[in-house]
């Protein structure tokens, strides 16, 4: 079936650095997501991604669609411990509701 | 508050035991979905549904079943719980198909023995 190859698995880094991670995929989606997940909760969502080459921001959180369709990156800049937690990424089709998750990024953040 | 709600959050039980999850949505959606979160391997569709009496499988479906009989609540059924069904469970619902707009419940931790 279809699959996300998300990088890096794991991140520890010092409060104030900058971070990136991304997702690659053979298949192509109409649709790109990323959530976080904190300890014992859900996923919530950061970013949604609709069209090719589509840059969008959220506070200190930036996200692009790649223009092949089959990537996409989030960033975040000047990284603070409450952005510790695992952030996922997810492919979807307009056509169906399926979303196709990325295994995520663990996201440690030193003090 | 607009919320999805899953019981229970933690559940220890026997191999071939029966079980239910349920989940409740109070937002009136029509889409509601459940995943199950391993390892490594991110989150991966179980079932979906469309709306009432209307549901179809997820990438991962063998050894579950769902039903929805109320647009509210979409109930997970693990007929006969094996071991590697242990895992991390979440319920989520959307306002159609838009994806984007899914919200997660806070997950049910399941351990089979």
């Amino acid at each position: 079936g279809q699959q996300l190859n998300q990088s890096p698995q794991s991140m520890f880094i010092q409060e104030g650095e900058d971070v990136s991670m991304n997702c690659t995929s053979s298949s192509i989606f109409n649709t790109w997501l990323w959530y976080k997940q904190d300890p014992g909760e859900g996923p919530v969502l950061l970013i949604a991604l609709y069209k090719a080459g589509e840059l969008t921001s959220n506070g200190r959180l930036t996200a692009q669609f790649g223009i092949t369709r089959k990537d996409s990156f989030l960033n975040i800049s000047a990284s603070i411990p409450s952005d510790v937690g695992i952030y996922f990424c997810a492919g979807g089709m307009d056509s169906s509701y399926k979303l196709i998750f990325g295994s995520g990024t663990r996201l440690l953040v030193r003090p | 508050e607009a919320q999805v709600t899953q019981n229970p959050r933690y559940l220890i039980t026997v191999t071939g035991k029966k079980l239910t999850v349920t989940c409740s949505q109070n937002m009136n959606h029509e889409y509601m979905s459940w995943y199950r979160q391993d390892p490594g391997l991110g989150l991966r569709q179980i079932y979906y549904s469309m709306n009432v009496e209307v549901t179809d499988k997820g990438d991962v479906p063998e050894g579950y079943k769902v039903s929805r009989k109320e647009k509210r609540n979409f109930p997970l059924i693990l007929e006969s719980p094996s071991p590697n069904q242990t895992s991390l469970y979440f319920c989520a619902s959307s306002l159609g198909l838009r994806q984007e707009t899914q919200y997660f419940g806070p997950g049910t931790r399941l351990l089979v023995l």
